[in-house]
């Protein structure tokens, strides 16, 4: 049973086009995330969504736009690939409860290579 | 500003105890974490301290605080080579929902 499951695994495409990555959690938690992660392994938070509301919205190009059409599902699409997009794309999810505690389950992963 | 900064390598014996150090800079930080992601995988929750508390115990694992410091461990006794992964610090930062982290430190283990 997957608990954030995330589709593709790879992605390869060319300079220029538009892609989407999905994102879904079956935990019931009512905030989701996505995560970049670079060739060094740094590992930098893009977006964050609660109960479908954009809730951290970090300095990333506009040519990437999260979608969330309810609290399971957390969608990324980028527009016009730059070769710096490549990286590894973390979904992660979480039920924040009180006190701060916040601990954030992640996806295995999307591999995006931008050609 | 948000800062998490880790050593990049540690390589040990195995059998022996691993340390893996990490700074933060958000004193108002009320939960630090330590994630592992072995290769090709996502991160898994490895431990967690409450800022109220100095040190946690868990099995192997014993996680250190210094809160005058900002500086916060994780030990691994008798590390074994499924320890092999990389090890994140990570710290709340700025409200409860941003998990800052660092840059992670590679363990490798060696017979």
């Amino acid at each position: 049973d997957t608990a954030v499951s995330q589709t593709p695994k790879y992605l390869v495409t060319q300079m220029g086009n538009d892609k989407s990555i999905k994102c879904e959690q079956n935990l019931g938690h009512d905030t989701m995330y996505w995560y970049k992660q670079d060739s060094k392994k740094f590992l930098k938070i893009m977006f964050s969504y609660n109960n479908k509301e954009l809730i951290i919205n970090e300095t990333v190009p506009n040519r990437f736009s999260p979608k969330s059409p309810d609290k399971a599902h957390l969608n990324l699409h980028i527009n016009s690939l730059e070769l710096g997009d490549s990286a590894v794309y973390f979904c992660a999810s979480s039920r924040v409860l009180s006190g701060a505690y916040n601990e954030q389950f992640f996806g295995p992963g999307t591999r995006l290579t931008v050609l | 500003g948000e800062d998490v900064e880790q050593s990049l390598f540690l390589s040990v014996r195995e059998g022996d105890s691993s340390v893996i150090n990490c700074t933060y800079t958000d004193s108002s930080s009320t939960y630090l974490y330590w994630y592992k992601q072995e290769p090709g995988a996502g991160l898994q929750l490895l431990t967690y301290i409450f800022s109220n508390m100095d040190m946690k115990q868990d099995q192997r694992l014993t996680v250190l605080l210094n809160k005058k410091d900002k500086h916060l461990s994780l030990r691994i006794a008798d590390t074994q080579t499924g320890d092999s992964a990389i090890y994140f610090c990570a710290e709340s930062w700025g409200g409860y929902n941003k998990l800052i982290f660092g840059a992670g430190t590679r363990l490798a283990v060696h017979p």
